[in-house]
């Protein structure tokens, strides 16, 4: 079965402290692996974009790995911010369809 | 670019009422889905257009839910007769590659 699961479900930290979110999936045949963030009350937003070939993706704060062997992914984030707190959501795209396949996301609370 | 538009934002309905729920994507974009978020399931893909076609619907729940897309700038999903687990937030994204979300519509089924 096709699936992306996420852990942990929830995590708190302080302000200024490193976090490390985790996806594992089942999806084949894979396309490629999205982090996107979504903020309370707001559609998703695409963090990084990795296909098979790549095992790493940065983008500014936000760091995304790829083992496409263990079929794991983890997302990285650099001196939390306030505004990090929101939920990230590991997606993994299926073959070569437009179809994603979504985790149901951890949810991130940063606090001062 | 205003991004991907959808109205109405909050919607708040009786059981057995019609609802439509509209899209616009952003221009250029050739891919349309809608989805829906619950707290217990998460993003879940209803149905998804490429080039005003329907491509997979295999995720609309039952027959009460039905999808156009008349032109390449609107959407609508329609849902009749609406019922209370129905209610969740639908999301429309667009593409050419990357997804581009919606702010979503928020549907509430008394």
């Amino acid at each position: 079965k096709n699936q992306v699961e996420q852990s942990p479900q929830s995590l708190i930290i302080l302000e200024g402290k490193n976090c490390t979110l985790q996806c594992n999936y089942t999806v084949s045949p894979f396309s490629n692996l999205r982090w996107y963030k979504q903020d309370t009350g707001r559609g998703p937003v695409s963090l990084t974009i990795m296909t098979f070939s790549e095992n790493t993706k940065s983008n500014g704060r936000y760091t995304a790995t790829l083992d496409a062997d263990t079929k794991q992914s983890s997302l990285h984030i650099t001196a939390s911010q306030l505004s990090d707190s929101a939920s990230y959501i590991c997606v993994v795209s299926r073959g070569n369809t437009d179809k994603l396949i979504f985790g149901t996301g951890t949810r991130l609370q940063v606090f001062p | 670019d205003a991004g991907v538009i959808q109205s109405p934002r909050h919607e708040v309905t009786e059981m057995g009422q019609e609802v439509t729920l509209r899209c616009k994507p952003i221009s250029g974009h050739n891919s349309l889905f809608w989805y829906r978020q619950t707290m217990m399931r998460g993003l879940e893909l209803l149905i998804y257009f490429n080039n005003n076609v329907p491509i997979d619907d295999s995720g609309m729940p039952e027959d009460r839910f039905s999808a156009k897309m008349p032109n390449a700038s609107f959407s609508t999903l329609k849902i009749q007769p609406s019922e209370p687990r129905d209610s969740a937030v639908y999301f429309c994204a667009s593409s050419v590659y990357e997804q581009f979300f919606g702010p979503g519509t928020r549907l509430t089924v008394l």
